[in-house]
């Protein structure tokens, strides 16, 4: 079954705790990319990759890193993570302009 | 930059009532466009998408929008709602330079 996944689904962590949301696609996709959802802002892209080793920031970039090291996995990386932080986190792949949400990562950053 | 707007943030309908949901976009160039809908508790799912010809596009579950180039707008539309109904609505627009854009969301409530 073609899917993206996310891990975890939920976490609850604490200012300054480094972590990782890692996200894995089997549909063997070049472009992934990270969004996070607000309420009344809808999804904001904080990076994609168009490919392996090919990274590049959207519009809420700061805060986060990613790495594409093999085309099915885009991790999600929050070194130093800020209350402001809190928010629900989807990766999707994509092709052909068909997107593929994961399921979604609900962080709170306490 | 691209941006997406979405006019109606909340919108509450009875039951066989119409939906029309706003949507406006920035890009003047080529654009395709979509809806999504993210029921309770799940993930986004896509409930059409205009790529190109007839501007009135059909969708799952009796959607359907409407894509006025010269309004820059995609509205979508439902002739009758249902209570399963009740979800959020995203409106995107995808160009050339490879990025989604989102319009903020509409929460879509029916009452039965």
């Amino acid at each position: 079954e073609a899917q993206v996944t996310q891990n975890p689904r939920y976490l609850i962590t604490v200012t300054g705790k480094k972590l990782t949301v890692t996200c894995s696609q089997n549909m063997n996709h070049e472009y992934m990319s990270w969004y996070r959802q607000d309420p009344g802002l809808g999804l904001r892209q904080i990076y994609y990759s168009m490919n392996v080793e090919v990274t590049d920031k959207g519009d809420v970039p700061e805060g986060y890193k990613v790495s594409r090291k093999e085309k099915r996995n885009f991790p999600l990386i929050l070194e130093s993570p800020s209350p402001n932080q809190t928010s629900l986190y989807f990766c999707a792949s994509r092709y052909m302009g068909r997107v593929f949400f994961g399921p979604g990562t609900r962080l709170t950053v306490l | 930059a691209q941006s997406v707007s979405q006019h109606n943030h909340h919108v509450i309908l009875s039951e066989a009532a119409s939906l029309e949901l706003g949507c406006n976009y920035s890009y003047g160039g080529t654009v395709n466009l979509f809806w999504y809908v993210q029921y309770p508790g799940q993930h986004l799912q896509l409930l059409l998408k205009y790529f190109s010809g007839d501007p009135l596009v059909k969708g799952i579950k009796g959607f359907e929008a409407e894509f006025i180039k010269s309004k820059f707008s995609f509205n979508l539309r439902k002739p009758s709602v249902q209570w399963s109904d009740t979800a959020e609505y995203f409106c995107a627009a995808y160009n050339a330079g490879n990025m989604l854009t989102f319009g903020g969301g509409t929460r879509l409530m029916v009452k039965p």
